[in-house]
């Protein structure tokens, strides 16, 4: 079935450095694929998204690109805050029509003043 | 406009027991996804229902059941409870029912003791 892999975490920058989480994922077919963010005690929240192969989604200063050629949708941002602190989520949607995602299992980001 | 509201917030049930989650989907949506998220790993994919049907469900036992109302609010229903049931669960909602717009909850935390 699908499947998506993140970087192990936790990840603990200093502010102002910058970010890099890798997904790569396993599906049949082009899923839509996106990146989520939790903060601690919410629900997910949709940081960006791609729909098909070369996209770039961009959102807040975080970027990812949907690259076919080697299945991944890195997620990345050139200067980090503090309050950007939370786990975030790479995903794919699936299903007849896109009804469900299959999430990675979440990188927990740090980031020290 | 409101977002998608859950309750209760928490919940401690013993082991055997039944237990009901429910969810007041976004104003405008007409779709329902749940999700089982246990501590450290990514959210997977229970069930989601469109118009009050279900329209896909994931590797969860029967005893893992739902229902839409008319408008649009959905219970999540587990039976038998087991430990490994112990867990954060998402709710989430949309109006076209693909894996693009939807809006989460802050989830119930349901403990099994």
């Amino acid at each position: 079935g699908n499947s998506v892999t993140q970087m192990e975490g936790p990840v603990t920058l200093s502010e102002e450095a910058f970010l890099t989480i890798n997904c790569t994922y396993t599906a049949t077919g082009y899923p839509s694929l996106f990146w989520y963010v939790q903060y601690p005690g919410e629900g997910l929240q949709l940081l960006l998204k791609a729909t098909k192969a070369d996209d770039k989604g961009s959102n807040k200063g975080f970027e990812a690109t949907y690259r076919k050629e080697t299945t991944s949708f890195h997620l990345e941002k050139g200067s980090v805050q503090v309050s950007d602190s939370a786990v975030y989520f790479c995903a794919l949607s699936e299903g007849n029509y896109g009804q469900n995602f299959v999430f990675g299992p979440g990188t927990r980001l740090s980031v020290l003043p | 406009e409101t977002g998608v509201t859950q309750s209760p917030t928490h919940l401690i049930k013993t082991r055997g027991q039944q237990v009901t989650l429910r969810c007041s989907s976004q104003s405008g949506h007409n779709t329902v996804s749940w999700y089982q998220q246990a501590l450290g790993q990514g959210p997977q994919f229970i069930f989601q229902y469109y118009r009050e049907e279900e329209n896909g469900r994931g590797n969860f036992p029967p005893r893992f059941s739902g229902l839409q109302f008319p408008n649009y609010s959905s219970e999540l229903n587990v039976n038998a409870l087991e430990l490994d049931d112990s867990a954060l669960y998402l709710c989430a909602s949309s109006f076209s029912g693909t894996g693009t717009f939807y809006t989460f909850g802050s989830g119930t935390r349901l403990t099994v003791v």
